[in-house]
């Protein structure tokens, strides 16, 4: 079966540091993909960034980076450089090639402090 | 449209009450998702349309629940006789191909009284 699993339910960060989220996901198929999304409190899942399992490089979107690490099933997110405006739930999440669907994880609230 | 449109925002529902939850996708999305979101935890899979074809509704909690794309653009999931476990948010997504690039709308935050 394939799961997800965010271990930190919550983090403070102090404004302008980096943050890496943790991300362990268990799959039995090699053709798949990592996907992070961000959810302010107004609801809306916002993608941020995604990593295909046979992507050689690291996947990079801006201030976003995405740690991949195939072998231990791992794929961190890291946030250089924090925001205040980062402060919102940051959900990771999985679909194979098998199936459409996303699987997710519990996800993990992230507070910025200034 | 630009984005993926959800209606109503916020519904409010006493128990046993039959709701409908609107989802209006991007213009030229084949595939079309629900999800539900309970109260601090992830996302589930409710059901998954390719056009107007409901393709897997495998996540759909029970025979309440009832989901329909019928010209392949907008989608209503209908609740019947709500219960309290019913309250959550319920999010749409759309994408082109089924696949990899999933655009969301804002969710319903349906709360059961």
């Amino acid at each position: 079966a394939q799961k997800i699993t965010q271990t930190q339910p919550g983090m403070f960060v102090q404004e302008k540091e980096a943050v890496t989220l943790d991300c362990t996901y268990d799959t039995s198929d090699q053709s798949y993909g990592l996907f992070w999304y961000k959810q302010p409190s107004s609801g809306e899942m916002i993608f941020l960034i995604y990593q295909g399992s046979y992507d050689e490089q690291n996947a990079t979107e801006g201030r976003y980076s995405l740690n991949f690490q195939k072998a231990r099933k791992s794929a961190n997110l890291v946030i250089s450089a924090s925001q205040l405006g980062d402060s919102a739930m940051y959900f990771c999440a999985m679909r194979s090639n098998s199936n459409y669907q996303l699987i997710w994880g519990a996800g993990t609230k992230l507070i910025i402090k200034p | 449209g630009a984005g993926v449109s959800q209606s109503p925002r916020y519904k409010v529902a006493k128990r046993g009450q039959d709701v409908a939850l609107r989802c209006d996708p991007i213009s030229g999305h084949v595939s079309l998702f629900w999800y539900q979101q309970a109260l601090g935890q992830g996302p589930e899979f409710l059901t998954y349309f390719q056009n107007e074809a409901q393709l897997d509704k495998s996540g759909l909690p029970s025979d309440r629940f009832f989901a329909e794309r019928p010209e392949g653009s907008v989608s209503t999931l209908k609740i019947q006789r709500t219960q309290q476990e019913d309250s959550a948010v319920y999010l749409c997504a759309s994408s082109l191909s089924g696949g990899w690039g999933y655009t969301f709308g804002s969710g319903t935050r349906l709360t059961v009284v």
